[in-house]
């Protein structure tokens, strides 16, 4: 059985552009939770996505976004990068809403230059 | 957002010892969960608590959900060198719509 996948796992980019995170979850999970991963913060949750819905959210800013299609998979978008962007941003996945994700990806880690 | 105080911080133990770290709040969670990361991975679950007072096993590990739901700890037996690694808990709001993370405990285990 194939984990949850993200891509890219590693992305640079630079202060004022857009990106684009990709997360494929366990074949059958419908839920898709997204984090942040700083050393200074730790993990924080993001947002949660449950059959094309958002479903929670965590305290950030607008400039994080999110969305899930029909097949599960879900998107994670940073628009207008700061530095303090720059993290490992982590997707689980769940079968059930309201769980927080059981199992984790290995996450992309974003450098904002 | 709602803090989750972890500690230790750190542990440095001889392989064969147990472990012990907690989790504390001062906020009521439905849900205590106990996580692992290696690095350069994503945390993997561990041990997940859902009831008061409920005392889980995994193997080595055993986790017991506080009866006042605002703590947890988890207890590694016969520490081995493949338990290092930063070990996180986490708790889910009684809304179950908020998830949030300890700071972490890193383990190393010499040999």
């Amino acid at each position: 059985k194939a984990g949850v996948t993200q891509t890219p796992r590693y992305l640079i980019k630079t202060r004022g552009q857009q990106v684009t995170l990709s997360c494929s979850p366990i074949s059958g999970h419908r839920s898709v939770s997204w984090y942040q991963q700083t050393p200074g913060q730790g993990l924080q949750f993001l947002f949660e996505y449950f059959s094309e819905t958002q479903r929670n959210k965590g305290n950030f800013p607008g400039r994080f976004s999110g969305r899930q299609f029909s097949n599960s998979r879900s998107e994670m978008n940073v628009s207008t990068l700061e530095l303090g962007d720059s993290a490992l941003y982590l997707c689980a996945s769940s079968t059930r809403t309201g769980t927080g994700g059981y199992t984790f990806g290995s996450g992309t880690r974003l450098t904002v230059v | 957002g709602q803090q989750l105080n972890q500690s230790p911080q750190s542990m440095f133990i001889q392989e064969g010892e147990d472990v012990s770290m907690n989790c504390t709040s001062s906020s009521i969670f439905n849900t205590w969960l106990w996580y692992k990361q290696d690095p350069g991975e994503g945390p993997v679950l561990l041990i997940a608590l859902y009831k008061a007072g409920e005392l889980t096993s995994n193997g080595r590990l055993t986790a017991q959900f506080g009866i006042t739901r605002k703590d947890s700890f988890l207890n590694i037996s016969a520490s081995i060198p493949s338990d290092v690694g930063i070990y996180f808990c986490a708790a889910l709001s009684n809304t179950g719509n908020q998830f949030y993370f300890g700071t972490g405990t890193s383990l190393t285990v010499i040999p």
